[in-house]
């Protein structure tokens, strides 16, 4: 299995609503991130997890949680969201975060409405 | 702090013929790697090429390869044989060894006229 998945494909959701996004991957990776991609715009980075502790946190605002319960998934739980929080968001791996051969491999993404 | 510069917004080239996208890096280190990845409009990001900075010559992968200068930090891509599915936007990146975070330009889009 070489690939990323991520669940829903889309997600249409109130201000008040919580919701959570899902990534999955089952390459032995050890690192894993969300990305946020506006349209035209080149992703942002807003978390890192490696080994499943959170190494990097963009100034994230809190409305956004991130959670790492195994290896192998990465949620995003979205609580409380605002319109310009309507995105795309890229889940990506990396077999390590600072070693190996460097790529990321990326997930298909999660395109978000906030209304 | 690591900056990555595409300078070309947009970019058309015919079907078959050759194209080069150009990107320009901005950094103090050494170690690090370079990618072209590309993303259609179906929006998964997909992996074109790496490039090592240790490594003198310079990346291929079928019609994709790369132009590496290392002194200059330019980074340039170019697509041979282009064909209707390579009509994508094209991000240039930039790697530390040392921080392991992608630092992404603004991106060029690619059209692909048949």
């Amino acid at each position: 299995d070489t690939e990323v998945t991520q669940t829903p494909k889309h997600l249409v959701m109130g201000m008040t609503n919580k919701k959570s996004l899902k990534c999955e991957q089952h390459m032995g990776h050890r690192a894993m991130y969300w990305y946020k991609q506006k349209a035209k715009k080149p992703p942002e980075l807003m978390f890192v997890y490696s080994y499943e502790k959170l190494s990097i946190n963009e100034s994230v605002p809190s409305r956004f949680s991130p959670e790492c319960p195994n290896s192998s998934l990465l949620n995003l739980h979205l609580h409380a969201l605002q319109p310009e929080d309507s995105a795309l968001y890229l889940c990506a791996s990396s077999p390590r975060r600072t070693s190996g051969r460097g790529e990321q491999f990326f997930g298909p993404g999660t395109r978000l409405t906030v209304l | 702090a690591q900056t990555v510069t595409q300078s070309q917004p947009e970019m058309s080239v015919q079907e078959a013929e050759t194209v080069t996208l150009s990107c320009t890096y901005d950094t103090s280190e050494s170690d690090y790697y370079l990618f072209w990845y590309k993303q259609p409009p179906s929006r998964q990001m997909i992996l074109v090429i790496r490039q090592e900075a240790y490594k003198q010559q310079n990346a291929t992968e079928n019609r994709f390869s790369v132009n590496f200068q290392k002194a200059a930090k330019s980074f340039s891509l170019k697509i041979s044989d282009s064909q209707l599915g390579d009509a994508a936007m094209y991000f240039c990146a930039y790697l530390s060894r040392g921080q392991g975070n992608l630092i992404f330009g603004k991106g060029t889009k690619l059209s692909v006229k048949p």
